[in-house]
């Protein structure tokens, strides 16, 4: 138990579906992230939400629509997604200063996505 | 941008081997951290460092952060079979955070 929760596990979806992520932390923290882990490649900073403000956006496309409401969730919104868009998508959440990011990070279990 | 390399990218061992990973930055960091992914788990934090020259230790890991805050490295004496997962830097700057590629460590018995 890592005090982060990420539904659904796995999922497979068409090209052409809606989908949504959806990441809940426990851990008072007041900044989430959504990641991105493709086989040998390293970990992708997709989305920065610190204090309910997005403050990091590492061009991703479109498709990908983030979403956190407050401090304890956040959703990642799929639409007209692409086969290369398979991969485990990792939330993550930390306890930051205003104006800045690196404390620890506690990350979920993942949602493995698989686009067919 | 800032950019972190990380080497190697494998590294096999025989279980009481010793083991490093290193991270290098193309800027100057406030701060850097470690990370631990077991085979089909999620990155757990080990430990943050960020004071130039910073060196820390846990058990048998030590972490170090240079004097010019651009490089670290994680070093394992006498690897064990619990040591086998992908060990990722991940360098913070302000709002920029940037995880290294990973080292896979796998130990032989």
């Amino acid at each position: 138990e890592t005090g982060v929760t990420q539904t659904p596990r796995h999922l497979v979806m068409g090209m052409t579906n809606k989908k949504s992520l959806k990441c809940e932390q426990h851990l008072g923290h007041n900044a989430m992230y959504w990641y991105k882990q493709s086989a040998k490649k390293p970990l992708e900073l997709m989305f920065v939400y610190s204090l309910e403000e997005r403050v990091e956006n590492n061009s991703v496309p479109s498709r990908f629509s983030p979403e956190c409401p407050n401090s304890s969730h956040l959703f990642l919104h799929l639409h007209t997604l692409q086969p290369e868009d398979s991969a485990l998508y990792l939330c993550a959440s930390s306890q930051e200063s205003y104006g800045e990011l690196g404390q620890p990070q506690h990350f979920g279990d993942g949602t493995r996505l698989s686009i067919l | 941008g800032q950019q972190v390399m990380q080497i190697p990218q494998y590294q096999h061992v025989q279980e009481g081997e010793d083991f490093t990973t290193y991270c290098n930055s193309s800027t100057t960091l406030s701060n850097i951290q470690w990370y631990k992914q077991r085979p089909g788990g999620h990155p757990v934090f080990l430990i943050q460092l960020v004071k130039s020259g910073e060196v820390k230790k846990q058990k048998r890991l030590t972490f170090q952060f240079g004097e010019a805050k651009k490089n670290s490295s994680l070093h394992i004496t006498a690897t064990q079979t619990t040591d086998v997962g992908t060990y990722f830097c991940l360098g913070g700057s302000n709002y920029k955070l940037t995880f290294g590629k990973g080292t896979l460590l796998t130990v032989n018995p």
